[in-house]
């Protein structure tokens, strides 16, 4: 199993630019979500998925947009890169907590994004 | 939301010695609580957690509390080692895949 899968790693992007994280996991977890870490603030939810189709916003969801097609697959859009885009984005995957196990989120490797 | 803050933001202890991370949650409806270890540059990895009908729960040399009616939780680890040496986050929610992280606790362990 490779995991949590994340890419690119780095991406250097100017103002106003749009791109888009891609995040896959083949450990068939039912519930996907996105970080962003910044320095002194831990990490903050931006969306999460617990299923395919079936979306919802976290914390920070402004200037960010997801899609859950299918269950391995969760990419994260930045519409109009802004600096304060500027973060690492860590996505992570989890199955069923309770009966079926302790709920673990599983990261991917992070990916590194600086908007100038 | 859900709205954790974890104390200190930096700490360091002697090999050997022990370390102590709390944090402390607004939402009493939250009854999952996991800590995270994360070495620089990185992923975050879980290594413990508890659920609300549990008071503590033990790890080897890690070991975690919660106090509900008080709304705090804290990580304890006993016989520091250089590895232990990395930031650890706690964590707040009803579910796993929606949490609120606290900012972090950089731990340096001196040999």
């Amino acid at each position: 199993n490779a995991g949590v899968t994340q890419t690119p790693k780095f991406q250097v992007l100017k103002t106003g630019q749009s791109m888009t994280l891609q995040c896959a996991q083949d450990m068939n977890h039912e519930y996907m979500s996105w970080y962003r870490q910044d320095p002194g603030m831990g990490l903050r939810l931006i969306h999460y998925s617990v299923g395919a189709g079936i979306t919802d916003q976290g914390e920070v969801p402004n200037g960010y947009n997801v899609s859950r097609s299918t269950t391995e697959d969760f990419p994260l859009r930045l519409l109009s890169a802004a600096p304060s885009q500027t973060s690492v984005y860590f996505c992570a995957s989890s199955y069923s907590s309770g009966a079926r196990g302790t709920g673990e989120l599983f990261f991917g490797e992070g990916s590194r994004l600086t908007v100038l | 939301g859900e709205n954790v803050e974890q104390h200190p933001s930096t700490l360091s202890v002697q090999e050997g010695d022990s370390a102590v991370i709390k944090c402390t949650y607004s939402d009493s409806a939250s009854n999952y609580f996991p800590w995270y270890k994360q070495e620089l540059g990185k992923r975050p990895q879980l290594i413990i957690d508890i659920r609300s009908n549990v008071g503590e729960k033990k790890d080897q040399r890690i070991a975690v509390t919660l106090n509900k009616t008080a709304k705090h939780f804290s990580l304890h680890i006993t016989e520091t080692q250089p590895e232990d040496s990395a930031v650890y986050f706690c964590a707040a929610g009803l579910r796993d895949y929606k949490l609120s992280f606290g900012a972090g606790t950089t731990v340096t362990v001196r040999a």
